[in-house]
């Protein structure tokens, strides 16, 4: 595809469920990044890969979040036993390599636990 | 660590310009400034480099003073498309490929 895809776009689960949330990068693209935005946030880092190695997972809330991306490609945010403060927007982006070229974010799934 | 952004909303008026800035507390590698509107995906504008390189669209300027640690994004002659919130983002001199973005600034041009 031409951008970052993100599905679902809209996520409602009732509090204890496990949720798990998919990112297509660009193709091509080496480097791949999990946030979490708040209403009215900037977007909180939580995790990072280059091609299928996580480098850097130090953002991630509990260890009720994992991500895994097994082949280099699409990657996977998870969440287990889903709480209130869940609650967000989570943008996935991509970029060609790491930090020194432009990042392209997805449309973000909006995540809503009640 | 997170990056402090000022002023935190602005209006303004078609043709006006605005400067919008960034500081932190740590010794800088980059910054990044993107654009988000409601709704949508954060948008690319520019990376700032140490040493000076810059990376970004044509019409977009910007300054990373690398002393003191502090950007500015400049909007001059703004567009009605301007409108939208301003985030930066910081990445220290360890290079650990992580940008931590700023609360944003919110600007919103008038007609």
């Amino acid at each position: 595809g031409a951008g970052v895809s993100q599905s679902p776009r809209y996520k409602v689960a009732k509090r204890g469920q496990d949720v798990a949330l998919r990112c297509d990068p660009i193709s091509g693209h080496v480097s791949l990044f999990w946030y979490q935005q708040a209403l009215g946030q900037g977007p909180e880092f939580l995790t990072y890969f280059q091609n299928e190695a996580q480098l850097d997972k130090s953002g991630l809330p509990s260890d009720r979040f994992f991500a895994e991306r097994p082949e280099g490609s699409v990657s996977t945010l998870k969440i287990q036993r889903t709480q209130q403060e869940d609650s967000a927007v989570y943008l996935c982006a991509s970029s060609l390599q790491g930090t020194n070229t432009e990042a392209f974010f997805g449309q973000g799934t909006r995540l809503t636990v009640v | 660590q997170q990056p402090v952004q000022s002023p935190q909303a602005v209006i303004l008026r078609e043709g006006e310009d605005a400067v919008i800035n960034c500081s932190s507390s740590k010794a800088l590698y980059s910054v990044h400034w993107y654009r988000q509107k409601h709704g949508e995906a954060p948008v690319f504008l520019m990376i700032l480099l140490k040493g000076g390189e810059q990376k970004g669209h044509e019409k977009i300027s910007a300054s990373f003073n690398e002393k003191k640690q502090q950007s500015s994004l400049y909007l001059t002659a703004s567009q009605l498309s301007y409108s939208g919130t301003y985030f930066c983002g910081t990445e220290g001199v360890n290079r650990d490929d992580k940008i931590i973005f700023g609360k944003g600034t919110r600007l919103h041009i008038l007609p």
